[in-house]
Parts: structure tokens; sequence; C-alpha cells
């Protein structure tokens, strides 16, 4: 079965100042990986997802994430962050034989000082 | 529109209440889910239904029952909760619950039994 670590549960980052947030997910094949970002009390927002192809890819608000097969990695980045940056950060992986199921890290908690 | 509406927002209800979450879609979708997410943890997936058939039920005890009248809706039945049911209650839909498809959240109902 598909599994996924996000192995820091609080960042904080001054604002204006470069972001990269860690996942390593456990998985065979090549999985299906997402980004979500969720502010208290909200539901789940996709900033973006890699299937297959370019490994870098660009999402929604300025962050992008690079697949790396050979770390098991899909880190999330942003070079400046903003205040509503603010918010909550969960990884994702989904597997086509496990139909659409997705299991998500623990989460990683964005805490941006002014 | 990428909108998922869920209905109620909050919730409260005792252990012999019975009361049910709602949720809908109008993207067309075939396939859609629901999730419970405790305080500080990710969400962790409850159902899902496939063209209006249950395709996926993670062992979740029988006090919790999904229906899904048609495509765009989807309800949760609760009967005889226990305070630990206390959760934020996210519903989501995806095009039709192949492989790796992108989820839609909705904003969540957030349940408290008391």
């Amino acid at each position: 079965a598909q599994s996924v670590t996000q192995p820091d549960i609080h960042i904080t980052v001054s604002e204006g100042a470069s972001l990269e947030l860690r996942c390593n997910y456990s998985y065979g094949a090549t999985p299906y990986l997402f980004w979500y970002v969720q502010s208290p009390g909200q539901g789940l927002q996709l900033l973006l997802k890699y299937f297959s192809g370019d490994t870098l890819v660009q999402g929604i608000k300025g962050f992008e994430a690079e697949f790396k097969r050979s770390q098991s990695s899909f880190n999330l980045r942003k070079p400046s962050v903003q205040w509503s940056d603010a918010a909550e950060y969960f990884c994702a992986v989904g597997a086509r034989e496990y139909g659409n199921k997705l299991v998500f890290g623990a989460g990683t908690i964005l805490r941006v000082k002014s | 529109d990428t909108e998922v509406t869920q209905t109620p927002k909050h919730l409260v209800m005792g252990m012999t209440n019975k009361k049910s979450l709602k949720c809908e879609q109008h993207m067309g979708h075939r396939a859609m889910y629901w999730y419970k997410q405790k305080a500080k943890k990710p969400p962790e997936l409850m159902f899902v239904y496939s063209y209006e058939k249950l395709s996926i039920n993670e062992s979740v005890p029988s006090r919790f029952s999904p229906e899904c009248p048609n495509s765009s809706l989807l309800n949760l039945h609760l009967h005889a909760l226990q305070p630990e049911d206390s959760a934020l209650y996210l519903c989501a839909s995806s095009q039709d619950g192949g492989g790796g498809e992108t989820q839609y959240f909705g904003p969540g109902t957030r349940l408290l039994v008391l």
C-alpha cells in the first residue's frame, strides 16, 4: 500500500523568504502525487498535482513541486512566501490500482512571520 | 465551476439523535467521497461512490450510513454517534473514480457529538 511522510509538523518562515515543504512517499510504481492546502476550519484546495511527464510541476498561488523518483520525494516550493500562505499543507498519494483512494501525509503547518 | 457544497456548516447532536450531512456538486462528476478529519490530523477516507454505487467502505462503523440518491448528491446519515465521532466531515468529488483523479473538496461540516 502507498504511504506518505511529511517530516516537518511545523515550519515558520519570514514573509518574503523562500519555502520548501518536504514530502516522501512509499510506493512501488509511479504514483499520482498531490499537494493540498487547508486554511483553519476549511476544506482542502488543490495546489498542484503530478501524474507523469515533466517532473517540475507548476501550481496555483506561485507554488511549484518537483518529483524526484530516486529520492521518492515530491517537495513543494515557493520563492517568496506571503502572509496569506499561512495554512496547513497536505501531500497526498494515489495509485491506479487502488482506484481513487488518496492517502494523505500528516500535514505541515506553515506559520509566516512579518 | 469547481464547487462542492456541504450543509450544514456546523452540527451539534446528542448520542441518541439522528441527523444527516449533505453534499452537492454540479461539475458532472460521477464519483463522490466522504472523509473524516480529526483535529490536527489528515483526512481519512470513509466511503467512495462511483456512478451512484458504493465502491469503497473503509470499515466504517454502521452508525454512519452513506447514501447517493443521484450523481450530484451525497448524504451521510448519522445515528447513535459517540463523542469520539466529533470531527470535520469533508465531502469530495472527482470525474468518475478512476485512479489518480483530482478530488475537489467541499468546506466541510464540523460535527460535535455530546
